[in-house]
């Protein structure tokens, strides 16, 4: 079973620029997560999808931060402009069940996206 | 607000040593807690899941503990190898989220 595909794998930009990262989860999986982790932090979210509606984005920035997926299968994350705190690794991680049925379902995750703002 | 302790931050230990980690949580209205591994460059991998009505799990050498009504828990790491060395992150499902401590970095020395 092919895993949860991201890329780029690394980006490095100046401040104010943006940047967007893809990402592909498990063929059939209906929940997708964007993850920020900051160097020596455990993962943050930042939003979570239903298939491709919003659960979540209580925790997104959403001045600068902005994600879709369309048609519920691939996601991007835009960043614009973006700040030097914005220096993390953004990890997306996609379930199999939805709704009231994901408690108790693991995450797969994806590798990640190491951004650095210069 | 749940917020997610884990101690120690780092660790050093020799090969064939067990060892214990630490996680806990200030709010035990979770849905279960869950430790995950993260090797440097990759995602997380997960390890163990604890359902909130469930005492502890084992897969293999490791063995995680959940004690709800304190607010903790612990993964077990059973004769421990090289290949073990990563940080391990523990996290707990909370109203529809999870909340993650900031890990333990585990280095088994050879």
């Amino acid at each position: 079973e092919a895993g949860v595909a991201q890329s780029p794998r690394y980006k490095i930009i100046e401040k104010r620029q943006s940047v967007a990262f893809w990402c592909n989860p498990i063929s059939g999986h209906a929940t997708l997560y964007w993850y920020q982790q900051i160097l020596g932090q455990g993962p943050k979210l930042l939003i979570q999808f239903q298939n491709n509606g919003v659960v979540d984005d209580s925790q997104l920035p959403k001045d600068r931060f902005s994600a879709e997926r369309l048609k519920g299968v691939d996601s991007t994350l835009k960043i614009q402009p973006a700040k030097l705190e914005d220096s993390a690794v953004y990890l997306c991680a996609s379930s199999y069940l939805q709704g009231s049925e994901a408690t108790n379902e693991k995450l797969f995750f994806g590798s990640g996206t190491q951004l650095s703002v210069l | 607000k749940q917020e997610v302790t884990q101690i120690p931050a780092a660790l050093s230990v020799p090969e064939g040593e067990n060892l214990v980690l630490n996680c806990s949580f200030t709010d035990s209205a979770i849905y279960n807690l869950q430790w995950f591994r993260q090797d440097p460059g990759k995602g997380l991998t997960s390890l163990l899941l604890i359902q909130s009505s469930q005492r502890e799990q084992t897969s293999g050498r490791l063995n995680a503990s959940l004690d709800k009504s304190s607010g903790r828990s612990t993964l077990y790491i059973a004769a421990s190898q090289p290949g073990d060395s990563a940080t391990y992150l523990c996290a707990v499902e909370y109203g529809n989220k999870l909340v993650f401590g900031a890990g333990t970095i585990l280095r088994v020395k050879s």
